[in-house]
């Protein structure tokens, strides 16, 4: 089945700094991948997202890339602010029946002031 | 955006009793929901997948007599934890999917189940 992997599982930057979280997948179907913030004792909520036929998507101060031969996609935040400072996860769908989410491990995130 | 909710945020129940959970989409029909099972500090495991009108589908190694899922309309799927322990206790997550093929997840706010 597929499976998803998160590096790093924390992450500490300096305020301004841009902080990169990388995700490696295992299935060659999938073909959405949403990163999802979740901040303490709350549901994850979508921050950016990107499709198998972009290789680059881009929202302000947060970016997705995919790299679909090597099974990576990444979240790259610049500017970070201390409201960044949450657990982000990524997630693999294939985008056909259920839309079955696969999660990563997560990694947590902290935007020193 | 749309909305999903749950509700309860926050229950506590004694051992040996059933809390039941609600997820309703807000402004949107879903004929597909998900329920997820969060321990701390760890990521978002799938329980199942809820059909408005049919069987829920259950990932392996969930027992779907002790985690009973209804969907009875497309806004309204519902767990129940049945006869809950100790070890039930966790932050328990709904998802649903518009339907007509949506490609995007919203996601609940979540429940935090206490079993005591």
């Amino acid at each position: 089945g597929e499976n998803v992997e998160q590096h790093p599982s924390t992450l500490s930057v300096q305020e301004g700094d841009s902080a990169v979280i990388k995700c490696t997948y295992s299935d060659s179907a999938s073909n959405y991948f949403p990163w999802y913030k979740q901040e303490l004792g709350k549901g994850p909520q979508l921050i950016i997202d990107i499709r198998s036929n972009v290789g680059e998507k881009k929202d302000q101060r947060i970016a997705v890339t995919l790299n679909k031969t090597a099974k990576h996609f990444s979240l790259h935040i610049t500017e970070t602010q201390p409201e960044d400072s949450a657990v982000y996860f990524c997630a693999a769908s294939i985008q056909s029946g259920t839309y079955k989410y696969i999660f990563g491990t997560g990694t947590r995130l902290k935007v020193l002031a | 955006g749309a909305v999903v909710s749950q509700h309860p945020s926050r229950v506590i129940c004694k051992s040996g009793t059933s809390v039941k959970i609600e997820c309703r989409s807000l402004d949107f029909q879903a004929t597909t929901m998900f329920w997820y099972r969060q321990f701390p500090k760890q990521s978002l495991m799938l329980m199942a997948t809820s059909n408005e009108g049919s069987k829920a589908t259950y990932e392996q190694g969930v027992e779907k007599d002790k985690f009973l899922i209804n969907h009875a309309s497309l806004t309204l799927s519902t767990l129940t934890v049945t006869s809950a322990h100790p070890e039930d206790s966790s932050f328990y997550i709904c998802s649903a999917t518009r339907t007509g093929g949506s490609t995007e997840a919203f996601f609940g706010q979540g429940t935090r189940l206490t079993v005591v």
